[in-house]
């Protein structure tokens, strides 16, 4: 299964763009990346993805590099109620989706 | 409104009963899952199944049981054989499976369980 490295925590000012990156350089050619987020207590909320080019809906876009290795989630107006745990998660070809521990994201006044 | 339904938010029990989580979906998804979640961490595959009456193990099965005879219907019981119950659960469905399918999982809003 591919494996995604993501920073343990990081701090956002709010208004501005919050960029989260992840590494997935085991990735295969058909497995699509994933972003999620969770806020305490409450399921993971669904937010965007890829396979290979970029994508931008109404929360956010999703940037991947053109060798798939890494990809970066950018919020672009980040506000307080972005603060959340944010999952970036690659589609196992076992039909599982496969969590890892996730950024911490604080977004601060 | 479409979605999925966890029940109970929280459920206390004592050590060596059984105990089953209710999921439901009215979201007409063929693939549900269950994952666990303990403070400060990921969320662990316990259970997952992609159709009525057919199921497989993730990565945490040892000391859970699920049945799938209905569609929108997803059971986990958490058994007194599983050493360290008390956890976070969550639900999940999807249109389907499948690696590179372009389909994302839809959370309920997760069970606490708690066993003393």
């Amino acid at each position: 299964d591919a494996k995604t490295t993501q920073p343990t925590s990081m701090d956002c000012a709010e208004g501005r763009a919050a960029n989260l990156p992840c590494n997935h350089s085991t990735i295969s050619g058909n497995e699509y990346v994933y972003w999620y987020r969770q806020i305490h207590s409450q399921g993971p909320q669904y937010i965007i993805h890829g396979l290979k080019n970029n994508e931008t809906n109404e929360m956010a876009s999703l940037i991947i590099t053109e060798d798939r290795k890494s990809s970066t989630l950018i919020l672009p107006h980040a506000t307080l109620r972005d603060t959340a745990v944010y999952y970036c998660i690659v589609l196992s070809n076992t039909d599982k989706l496969i969590f890892g521990t996730g950024t911490r994201l604080q977004v601060f006044p | 409104d479409g979605g999925i339904t966890q029940s109970p938010k929280y459920l206390f029990r004592k050590e060596g009963q059984n105990v089953t989580l209710s999921c439901e979906q009215n979201l007409n998804h063929d693939a549900m899952y269950w994952y666990r979640q303990d403070p400060g961490q990921g969320l662990r595959l316990i259970y997952y199944s992609q159709i009525v009456n057919d199921f497989q193990k993730g990565d945490i099965a040892e000391g859970y049981s699920v049945s799938r005879e209905k569609k929108e219907s997803f059971p986990l019981t958490v058994t007194s054989a599983q050493k360290n119950p008390t956890a976070f659960y969550l639900c999940a469905s999807s249109p389907r499976g499948g690696a590179g399918y372009n389909s994302p999982l839809h959370f309920g809003n997760g069970t606490r369980l708690t066993v003393t």
